[in-house]
């Protein structure tokens, strides 16, 4: 079975600080795709960044970046120097085959001023 | 439309009373999803459409969940018969799976901001 784990219901950090947001997953396929979405307080869901499975440079968009480590599964996000507007729910969704998108059950992120 | 849109943004029903939910995808977007989030819970798959038919209707929980997409376009998502289990946030995404790789599969989805269900 294909699934997705994020073990940390809830984070906090310092604004200005880095925090890691920590994903897993497991399938077979070798060739897949893997997001980071942000849901604020709004509840619509934003994409926050991407990553090709068959390709080992991590991504990166501005302060937020990823540490894929595909023999792990694993699929880490990281965002530098915290915001106050970062507060949100932040979903891991890998995407197998055409349109398979499995969202994780999110972590909570807390930005402390 | 600029983007995906949703309604209503929020439904107050009685239990037994059947609801309707639209979405209203960005134009030109062939590939339209429904998902349900409950209150501090992951997304859970409802359905998934390609142009006007479902190749994978096998997240809705049950007979009295239906969905229908016309014109390539619009989608309702119908709950008979409502119950309380059924009061959820209910998402609707949309994405143009185009030819290549970012322009196809690694192509991502465009959310609405949902439609509240709260069932009495």
């Amino acid at each position: 079975a294909q699934t997705v784990t994020q073990s940390q219901p809830e984070m906090s950090v310092q604004e200005a600080e880095t925090v890691t947001l920590s994903c897993t997953y497991d399938t077979s396929e070798s060739d897949y795709y893997l997001f980071w979405y942000k849901q604020p307080p709004s509840r619509q869901m934003i994409l926050v960044i991407r990553q090709e499975a068959y390709k080992q440079q991590n991504a990166t968009e501005n302060r937020f970046s990823v540490n894929f480590q595909k023999a792990a599964k694993s699929f880490s996000l990281k965002i530098s120097d915290s915001q106050l507007g970062d507060a949100a729910m932040y979903f891991c969704a890998p995407k197998w085959g055409t349109y398979k998108y499995i969202f994780g059950t999110g972590t909570r992120l807390k930005v402390l001023a | 439309g600029a983007g995906v849109s949703q309604s209503p943004s929020n439904k107050v029903t009685e239990k037994g009373k059947d609801v309707e939910l639209r979405c209203d995808p960005i134009s030109g977007h062939t590939a339209l999803y429904w998902y349900r989030q409950s209150l501090g819970q992951g997304l859970e798959f409802l359905i998934y459409f390609q142009g006007n038919s479902a190749p994978d209707k096998s997240g809705l929980p049950s007979d009295r969940f239906s969905a229908e997409r016309t014109g390539g376009s619009v989608s309702t998502l119908t709950i008979q018969r409502t119950q309380q289990e059924d009061s959820a946030v209910y998402l609707c995404a949309s994405s143009n799976p185009g030819p290549g790789r970012t322009g196809g599969a690694g192509r991502e989805l465009f959310f609405g901001e949902g439609s509240r269900l709260t069932v009495l």
